[in-house]
């Protein structure tokens, strides 16, 4: 199989506290993963690309200073919401590649975390 | 810039009836062309990946084709359940983007009635 997890489900913190959300891929390596949000009724938006050991590579419009993406091994990526504000409340998910996989680029997700900023 | 379109927002059919879900793409050629299903306040699944020297795949009873030179998947679900009912994103390789990563499309929300 191919399960990654997220944690926490759900949050619910004051305006100008951080969160932090983690993704594991609980059964393989990943090569990559990926944090995206996404808001009712809409498509995922890719916030960012992390590889295991370097810097995140950010979508254009998202805040490197405000989103804090570490990829600290190969089955566990952290986004830090940094200073939230009630804008930021959304739908977070992570996804992952397994290592080694050659051809297709089929992405793993996460269940998800709701972040919602009082 | 690349574009992908799901024409439906919804489809709403009846138990037992096929399917089709439509996805249409601009202003690039990718390699593959994968779908996933979403259900409400989940992350996505992935669920099949075509690629483009493909013309169809199948998999239990979804089936997908890939048509490069219209620019167009169908995405089909025969005998369908009630137990299918979710949204379909269909998703593409972003090559603008970092390695592997890919542009979804805003989804279509399958309803099958009993």
């Amino acid at each position: 199989g191919a399960v990654v997890s997220q944690h926490p489900s759900w949050v619910i913190c004051k305006s100008g506290t951080s969160v932090k959300i983690e993704c594991r891929s609980l059964d393989f390596q990943a090569t990559t993963m990926f944090w995206y949000r996404q808001f009712p009724k809409q498509s995922l938006m890719l916030m960012a690309t992390s590889n295991e050991g370097s810097k995140a590579t950010y979508e254009q419009g998202v805040e490197k200073d405000k989103f804090l993406i570490n990829h600290a091994s190969l089955t566990l990526s952290t986004l830090t919401v940094t200073s939230a504000h009630p804008e930021d409340s959304s739908f977070y998910i992570c996804s992952a590649t397994k290592r080694g996989l050659a051809g297709g680029r089929e992405q793993y997700f996460g269940p998800g975390t709701r972040l919602t900023v009082t | 810039s690349q574009k992908i379109e799901q024409n439906s927002e919804a489809l709403n059919i009846q138990e037992g009836k096929t399917a089709t879900l439509t996805c249409n793409y601009t202003n690039y050629s990718p390699a593959y062309l994968q779908w996933y299903r979403q259900d409400p306040g989940r992350g996505p699944v992935f669920l099949l990946l075509i690629r483009e020297n493909e013309k169809e795949k199948r998999k239990e009873r979804l089936k997908v084709t890939f048509d490069t030179t219209l620019k167009q998947s169908l995405f089909h679900i025969t005998a369908s359940q009630p137990a299918d009912s979710a949204t379909y994103l269909c998703a593409l390789p972003n090559y603008g983007g970092s390695q592997g990563n890919l542009i979804f499309g805003k989804g279509t929300k399958l309803s099958v009635k009993p």
